[in-house]
């Protein structure tokens, strides 16, 4: 079975720029989750869907980021503009259900702002 | 307050000793809860789901107190292998994965 899928793996810009990353989550799993992980610290929670629809995004700084996922499988998650503290890795995660514990993770776009 | 809290670390201990790591978690309405394993540079993969009556998994025993609102994970024999950030994570009742910070565990030969 193949796997939470993301790219691009590596990203650096500079500050101001914009970026966008994409992930493609395990087939039939309704729900998909991004997440940011700082260095250091465990991953945070940004955005929750379930199929094309958000369920949770107060964690999601709505001034500069934005997240869809039009069709209900493939999601992209966009930086505009980025800042220094943007910096992290980019996690995405699926699960079967929205009331499903289990999450599969995809392996991560680490960002760079200089 | 962080909803779930650990000991960064790091823990250095030499292979084949026993290590333990504990975690507290704040929001008692939590329903589930696991420790995931976090290789550097890679993305958190579960290790195992947490019970009440606890939980074995060969090397691997996970504990947890409700009442204290506490979480443990012991690691026997370790491994070299074995080196590696311990998330504690937390299901919480609004259906999402509350993640620590991480214990970080070296093993040394």
């Amino acid at each position: 079975e193949a796997g939470v899928a993301q790219s691009p793996r590596y990203k650096i810009i500079e500050k101001r720029q914009s970026v966008a990353f994409w992930c493609n989550p395990i087939s039939g799993h309704a729900t998909l989750y991004w997440y940011q992980q700082i260095l250091g610290q465990g991953p945070k929670l940004l955005i929750q869907f379930q199929n094309n629809g958000v369920v949770d995004d107060s964690q999601l700084p709505k001034d500069r980021f934005s997240a869809e996922r039009l069709k209900g499988v493939d999601s992209t998650l966009k930086i505009q503009p980025a800042k220094l503290e943007d910096s992290a890795v980019y996690l995405c995660a699926s699960s079967l259900n929205v009331d499903t514990d289990t999450q599969y993770f995809g392996p991560g776009t680490r960002l760079t702002v200089l | 307050r962080k909803e779930v809290e650990q000991d960064p670390g790091p823990f250095n201990v030499p292979e084949g000793a026993t290590v333990a790591f504990n975690c507290t978690y704040s929001n008692s309405a939590s329903q589930s809860f696991f420790w995931y394993r976090q290789d550097c540079r890679k993305e958190p993969k579960l290790l195992m789901s947490v019970y009440s009556s606890g939980n074995e998994d060969g090397r691997f025993t996970a504990q947890l107190n409700r009442a204290s609102q506490y979480i443990s994970l012991l690691i026997r024999d370790s491994k070299l292998s074995d080196s590696a950030t311990y998330l504690c994570v937390a299901w919480d009742s609004s259906y999402k994965l509350i993640f620590g910070s991480g214990t970080r565990l070296l093993v040394r030969p």
